[in-house]
């Protein structure tokens, strides 16, 4: 089947602009998160939604950046006024529900091939 | 919060070698250590993943540790091949819901 789909692959943006990442999960996969991979930097948290709540934000770098998922489906990662330092890979990963009675995941992340990032 | 540290950044190895690549994390309330492997222009995959109920976990050549009491965790890969070359990641998390906090990263190369 299908796996998590991730567009634009490349973008190349001025400093300054706004940029939007988007995000098509694997159906059926409740939970969705975001990470950044700057080159020595790992696996950088940003968000994690389950369905279109987002109960940990947390890992967002500033206000400049917000992520959106509607219909518990298709999410969006908005950078608004770009930087330099923004450049990176944005990576998807999506995950089934957890099992009956709680709201965790079963622990196996679903990765896309990532949008990498360039802000000249 | 989770913070998770991963040694060593690089690692070189002979084809047939061992390699070993070993992570610690600070929340003892983790319960959950997977590792992933990336390759070159692909999204991190899965590869094998422990639970705190568990010590070791083996699948063919590869191998996790986990020592809950000194809070580190370890993979282990026998009979080293060329495609094995990527770099691996080890994670923590918490509790299910919660997001994976991963190391940053070992790039292991195996030459033939």
């Amino acid at each position: 089947g299908a796996g998590v789909s991730q567009s634009p692959s490349n973008k190349v943006t001025e400093k300054g602009k706004d940029v939007e990442l988007r995000c098509d999960p694997i159906s059926g996969h409740t939970a969705l998160y975001w990470y950044r991979q700057s080159l020595g930097q790992g696996l950088e948290f940003l968000i994690y939604f389950q369905g279109n709540s987002a109960p940990d934000k947390s890992g967002l770098p500033s206000d400049r950046f917000s992520a959106e998922r509607t219909g518990g489906s298709v999410s969006t990662l908005t950078i608004q006024r770009t930087q330099q330092e923004d450049s990176a890979v944005y990576l998807c990963a999506s995950s089934l529900p957890g099992l009956a009675g709680g709201l965790g995941t079963t622990g196996e992340l679903f990765f896309g091939e990532g949008s990498r990032l360039t802000v000249l | 919060g989770e913070n998770v540290e991963q040694h060593p950044s690089t690692l070189s190895v002979q084809e047939g070698d061992s390699a070993v690549i070993k992570c610690t994390y600070s929340d003892s309330a983790s319960n959950y250590f997977p590792w992933y492997k990336q390759e070159l222009g692909k999204g991190p995959q899965l590869i094998i993943d422990i639970r705190s109920n568990v010590g070791e976990k083996k699948d063919q050549r590869i191998a996790v540790t986990l020592n809950k009491t000194a809070k580190h965790f370890s993979l282990h890969i026998t009979e080293t091949q060329p495609e094995d070359s990527a770099v691996y990641f080890c994670a923590a998390r918490d509790q299910a819901g919660t997001a994976l906090i991963f190391g940053k990263g070992t790039t292991l190369s195996v030459s033939s």
